[in-house]
């Protein structure tokens, strides 16, 4: 596509329920990237995929966080049994090299846990 | 680890006018990149400007401009003739593209623009 897509734009769910949040990136685009930015503050980094493989999921908060990527396309990000503490918006990048490529965002993903 | 740091949590600016936006950063690198995003409420990160580390000369692009003290490891934003769009929340943030190309941001400074 054009640009980095991702969905849902926002997601309400219950303490406890599992998420999924969709990441499409620029086509061609073997780097991307998830971030988590909480209200008001700066991007924190998740998680690099290259290709299909994660070598730094160093950001991971815990252990109900995963991410996949496969065709070295699509990825998604899965939070499970949500707490309140993992609202946030969810932002997934990507780029066409990682050693100093531009990054590309999407518009996000808002998660809010009730 | 490298860090970035923006002092300035919120700022204002008189349409047409300049403002300077301030970042540190904090690295044993001596090869890396630096770049200033702009948020705007979409969400949706934009990319500003961006400086190689070896590079002695400050990047611009237009209205955009920094100044890049690699010493005292200072990378500030000015945006002259400041319009109405350029209200948004900016991030200053650091790669070092050894280690994956990831970004790592500062907490935003968010800027408004008076008409």
């Amino acid at each position: 596509g054009a640009g980095v897509s991702q969905s849902p734009s926002n997601k309400v769910t219950e303490k406890g329920k599992d998420v999924e949040l969709r990441c499409d990136p620029i086509s061609g685009h073997t780097a991307l990237y998830w971030y988590r930015q909480s209200l008001g503050q700066g991007l924190e980094f998740l998680i690099y995929f290259q290709g299909n493989s994660a070598p730094d999921k160093s950001g991971l908060p815990s252990d109900r966080f995963s991410a996949e990527r496969t065709g070295g396309s699509v990825s998604t990000l899965t939070i499970q049994r949500t707490q309140q503490e993992d609202s946030a918006v969810y932002l997934c990048a990507s780029s066409l090299a990682a050693a100093g490529g531009e990054l590309f965002f999407g518009e996000g993903s808002r998660l809010t846990v009730l | 680890a490298q860090t970035v740091t923006q002092s300035q949590p919120e700022m204002s600016v008189q349409e047409a006018e300049t403002v300077t936006l301030s970042c540190t950063y904090d690295t044993s690198e001596n090869n890396y990149y630096l770049f200033w995003y702009k948020q705007p409420p979409s969400r949706q990160m934009i990319l500003v400007i961006r400086q190689e580390a070896y590079k002695q000369q400050n990047a611009t692009e237009n209205r955009f401009s920094v100044n890049f003290q690699k010493a005292a490891k200072s990378f500030s934003l000015k945006i002259s003739d400041s319009q109405l769009g350029d209200t948004a929340m900016y991030f200053c943030a650091f790669m070092n593209p050894g280690n994956t190309g990831k970004l790592i941001f500062g907490q935003g400074t968010t800027l408004q623009v008076k008409p």
